[in-house]
């Protein structure tokens, strides 16, 4: 059983359009993460979000952090083939410990 | 500065067969962790570290051994291998907060 649901699994979208993928947990973690992961590589941190409620932006990504600290939510503006990956969050618990989701598979085409 | 290593890339094993994967870091990281990663699973972790020395279980610890007895370096051996362990494995490490993850080792148990 995941700690972290994420959705949708799969994301086909044509350049331009905009996409929300969200991470949901019934569990509170310290600090939520956001990673981006490209093929044969390691996942690479986009940001993380501590406090609930806060936003922050990194260029066209919009990342949430949920009041009650469960949930989070990635936003992408005026998506572009670049932005193709396997979107990953974790959660961050107790020992410095990290609960990963499934995943979301992003796919831009141009 | 080589962030995090991993050795080997891809390793092939046949059932009953040991090995073990190594993973160093010239980052001065307290924490590091291993994690595998299959099909629509997000990465699980398997073993952990809060220092040199020490060593705690994750999600799915069993049918795996780890060891630190250096600071930049984190084992990960599989006594008897299964085909139930071939996935792709990563190793990670932080101190506070953000992880530096590896390129990854590929195994593949026939």
């Amino acid at each position: 059983t995941q700690l972290l649901e994420q959705s949708p699994q799969f994301l086909s979208i044509q350049e331009g359009e905009n996409l929300t993928v969200y991470c949901n947990s019934s569990s509170v973690f310290s600090s939520l993460q956001w990673y981006r992961q490209e093929p044969g590589e390691g996942p690479v941190l986009l940001v993380t979000v501590v406090t609930g409620g806060e936003v922050k932006k990194l260029k066209r990504l919009t990342f949430q952090f949920g009041d009650a600290r469960k949930d989070s939510s990635l936003h992408i503006t005026a998506a572009q083939p670049g932005d193709t990956g396997l979107y990953l969050c974790a959660g961050q618990g107790g020992f410095n410990k990290f609960y990963f989701g499934s995943g979301t598979k992003l796919n831009v085409k141009p | 500065n080589a962030g995090v290593t991993q050795t080997p890339k891809f390793r092939v094993l046949k059932t009953g067969q040991s090995m073990t994967l190594l993973c160093a870091q010239d980052m001065n990281h307290e924490y590091m962790y291993w994690y595998r990663q299959d099909p629509g699973m997000g990465l699980r972790l398997i073993h952990y570290s809060v220092g040199e020395g020490t060593t705690a279980k994750g999600e799915v610890p069993d049918g795996y051994n780890v060891s630190r007895l250096k600071k930049q370096n984190f084992l990960l051996g599989l006594e008897s291998a299964a085909p139930s362990q071939t996935s792709v494995y990563f190793c990670a490490s932080t101190t506070a907060g953000e992880q530096f993850f590896g390129p990854g080792t590929r195994l593949t148990v026939l």
